[in-house]
């Protein structure tokens, strides 16, 4: 079975500085999709990023992107200049080709301080 | 992107009763989903809507406490039967409109049961 873990419960950043989450999966697929969910307050889910397994290329979306690395497992969300409206819980999720549901991680709360 | 309408959005409950949650969704949608999210946990997966047919469970979940309609490409409800005060969660409606795309979610139930 495919799980995801994310080790880091709670991490802080201050305004307009740079942060990392982690995220690692454990699969025997090839051909899979990973994603980064953003969870403020309001509970709404909202997609920050995706990741094909197939693209070696990683995935950027303005001031998020991702280091994908596949024979590592690993899965990590970069937020560069980081906003008081980052603050938030951010689930890391994956998705076999072909699979439909999501396996989130554990979720990590991200404080951004002014 | 899909825009999901999530009814209610709140609820407080007595125990031993049944609360239906409703996802309306703006297009049709290959796939539905819904998940849970305990509180201060990360969500898990109940069922797979199939629209026609009986959902498909995930393990530890049963079609008795959890039934759940998919009448059409747009519509869904997951109702929670004879509730406790451990089912006292957030309830998440989530869509994809084909197999390998992006999962949208709706704002949520938060279910607490007295």
């Amino acid at each position: 079975a495919q799980t995801v873990t994310q080790s880091q419960p709670e991490m802080s950043v201050q305004e307009a500085e740079t942060v990392t989450l982690s995220c690692t999966y454990d699969t025997s697929e090839s051909d899979y999709y990973l994603f980064w969910y953003k969870q403020p307050p309001s509970r709404q889910m909202i997609l920050v990023i995706r990741q094909e397994a197939y693209k070696q290329q990683n995935a950027t979306e303005n001031r998020f992107s991702v280091n994908f690395q596949k024979a590592a497992k690993s899965f990590s969300l970069k937020i560069s200049d980081s906003q008081l409206g980052d603050a938030a819980m951010y689930f890391c999720a994956y998705r076999r080709n072909q699979g439909g549901k999501l396996i989130f991680g554990q979720g990590t709360e991200l404080s951004v301080k002014p | 992107s899909a825009v999901i309408s999530q009814k209610p959005s709140r609820d407080i409950c007595q125990r031993g009763t049944s609360l239906t949650i409703q996802c309306q969704v703006d297009s049709q949608v290959t796939m539905m989903f819904w998940y849970r999210q305990q509180p201060g946990q990360s969500l898990t997966l109940i069922a797979t809507a199939n629209q026609g047919s009986e959902a498909t469970y995930e393990s530890g979940f049963v079609i008795d406490k959890f039934p759940i309609s998919r009448p059409n490409l747009t519509f869904s409800t997951l109702t929670v039967s004879n509730m406790s005060p451990e089912d006292s969660s957030i309830y998440l409606c989530s869509v994809s409109q084909r197999m390998n795309t992006e999962a949208f979610f709706g704002q949520g139930t938060r279910l607490t049961v007295v």
